[in-house]
């Protein structure tokens, strides 16, 4: 079935490094979510990219949509242990009928 | 307060038996969705309703069933035919049924099978 691919799996990092996720599908994306689930908690929405080439930020992060809408990238400038979790990226491929998540980058950090 | 609950967060059941997980909410969305998490793996789909007195199938339905009878509740059991139950269960709801409609969550069920 449809599939939104996201990596790396797992990323660690020192703190104060930066980081990043991508997500890519083989088709066309109507919109993309990403959400972030903290270690033991449930996923929790951050934000919605929707159009080609649109770059949305959110204090150190920063969220992009391809300009062919097939993939996506979030990155964390300077990161903290704050940002300690598992990012998701959800999508709805063409043809889809629903939402479907990514794998999930699982975020640790060196203090 | 508003939001989505869940109950209980821990369960443990033997082999073999039935289990209901709960689900709440009282945002006044209209879909509500299962999702199953296992270690190191995204989120999949079990069920989802658009509607009150509806749902459907998602990617990983065997072995489950869903109920619909109020909007606020969702309610999934785990069936004895589901041969690998023990996982990480998340309820969510939208304010409809929508690929741009931002899902809220419940603090999951963690359903061990012994």
């Amino acid at each position: 079935g449809q599939q939104v691919m996201q990596i790396p799996q797992y990323q660690h990092v020192q703190e104060g490094e930066d980081f990043t996720t991508y997500c890519n599908s083989s088709t066309t994306l109507s919109n993309i979510q990403w959400y972030k689930q903290r270690p033991g908690g449930h996923p929790v929405f951050l934000i919605q990219l929707v159009k080609s080439g649109e770059v949305k930020k959110q204090k150190r992060l920063t969220f992009q949509f391809g300009e062919a809408k097939k993939n996506s990238s979030l990155h964390i400038t300077a990161t903290q242990t704050t940002d300690v979790g598992t990012y998701f990226c959800a999508g709805k491929p063409r043809g889809a009928q629903k939402l479907v998540f990514g794998q999930g980058t699982r975020l640790t950090i060196n203090p | 307060d508003g939001g989505i609950t869940q109950s209980p967060k821990y369960l443990f059941r033997k082999e073999g038996q039935n289990v209901t997980l709960s689900c709440e909410q009282n945002l006044n969305h209209d879909a509500m969705y299962w999702y199953r998490q296992d270690p190191g793996q995204g989120l999949r789909l079990i069920y989802y309703s658009q509607i009150v007195n509806d749902f459907q199938k998602g990617d990983i339905a065997e072995g489950y069933s869903v109920s619909r009878e109020k909007k606020e509740s969702f309610p999934l059991t785990v069936t004895s035919a589901q041969k690998n139950p023990t996982a990480f269960y998340l309820c969510a709801s939208s304010i409809a049924y929508g690929p741009t409609d931002t899902q809220y969550f419940g603090p999951g069920t963690r359903l061990t099978v012994l």
